[in-house]
C-alpha cells in the first residue's frame, strides 16, 4: 500500500525559532499533497494544499508567511513554522494524493509541535 | 460550507458488543465518504471509503453505509474487541477539490 513518512515524529523548539516538518511519500508519486493541524482532543483542519511545483494554497486563516509549504519533487514536501510560539504546539499531519482529483488520500504519521 | 458532525461524541461499550457510529454532513454534493482511525498520538488509518455512487461498503468486522440524500453515514462494528478501542473519524470530499472535511470524532473504548 500507499507509504507516507512524516520527519521529526515530535520536536521541541523554543519560541522565537522555525521548524521544518518533512513529508514524503515513499512508494508512489504525489501530484497533491495536503498539511493538517490537530489541537488535543479536536478534529483535523486542514491548513492548505500544495501541487507539485506550485505554491500552495492556504486555507482561510492560516497564515502563509507563518507556515511556509514547500512542495519541491513528487515525493516530498515540507512545512515550516517560522517563529513559532507556544500557540503553534500542535500535532501536525500531512497526506498525499497521487491526483488533483477525486482519489484517496494517504496519510503521515504525523509530528508532535511543542513549543516552549 | 461543508460541516461533519458524529455522534456519540464518545462511547464505552463491552467487549463482543455490536455497534454503530454515526456521522452526519450539511452538503449532500460529495464525492465520497471515507471513515478512518485515529489511535492516541498517531496518525490516521484509512478504515473504508464510499463513492458518491455506492451505498456501502464492507471490509471485515467493519460495514459502512452512505445515504448521500439525506447527508448521513453510518459505521457498523461487529463483534466489537478491545483492540477497536480509538478515534474514529468521518471526512467527506466533495466540490472542485479533493479536500476532506472532517468530523469531530467519535472516541471509542471497548471494555475487556
Amino acid at each position: 500500500g500507499a507509504v507516507v513518512s512524516q520527519h521529526p515524529s515530535w520536536v521541541i523548539c523554543k519560541s522565537g525559532t522555525s521548524v521544518k516538518i518533512e513529508c514524503r511519500s515513499l512508494d508512489f508519486q504525489a501530484t497533491t499533497m495536503f498539511w493538517y493541524r490537530q489541537f488535543p482532543k479536536q478534529s483535523l483542519m486542514l491548513m492548505a494544499t500544495s501541487n507539485e511545483g506550485s505554491k500552495a494554497t492556504y486555507e482561510q486563516g492560516v497564515e502563509k508567511d507563518k507556515f511556509l509549504i514547500n512542495h519541491a519533487s513528487l515525493t516530498l514536501s515540507t512545512l515550516t513554522v517560522t517563529s513559532a510560539h507556544p500557540e503553534d504546539s500542535s500535532f501536525y499531519i500531512c497526506s498525499a494524493s497521487t491526483s488533483g482529483g477525486t482519489y484517496e488520500q494517504y496519510f503521515g504519521p504525523g509530528t508532535r509541535l511543542t513549543v516552549t | 460550507k461543508q460541516e461533519v458532525t458524529q455522534i456519540p461524541a464518545a462511547l464505552s461499550v463491552p467487549e463482543g458488543e455490536n455497534l454503530v457510529l454515526n456521522c452526519s454532513f450539511t452538503d449532500s454534493a460529495i464525492y465520497n465518504l471515507q471513515w478512518f482511525r485515529q489511535d492516541p498520538g498517531k496518525g490516521l488509518t484509512s478504515l473504508l471509503l464510499i463513492q458518491s455512487s455506492q451505498r456501502e461498503q464492507t471490509s471485515g468486522r467493519l460495514n459502512a453505509s452512505l445515504d448521500k440524500s439525506s447527508g448521513r453515514s453510518t459505521l457498523y462494528i461487529a463483534a466489537s474487541q478491545p483492540g477497536d478501542s480509538a478515534t474514529y473519524l468521518c471526512a467527506v470530499e466533495g466540490g472542485a477539490t479533493n479536500k476532506l472535511i472532517f468530523g469531530t470524532g467519535t472516541l471509542l473504548a471497548v471494555q475487556p
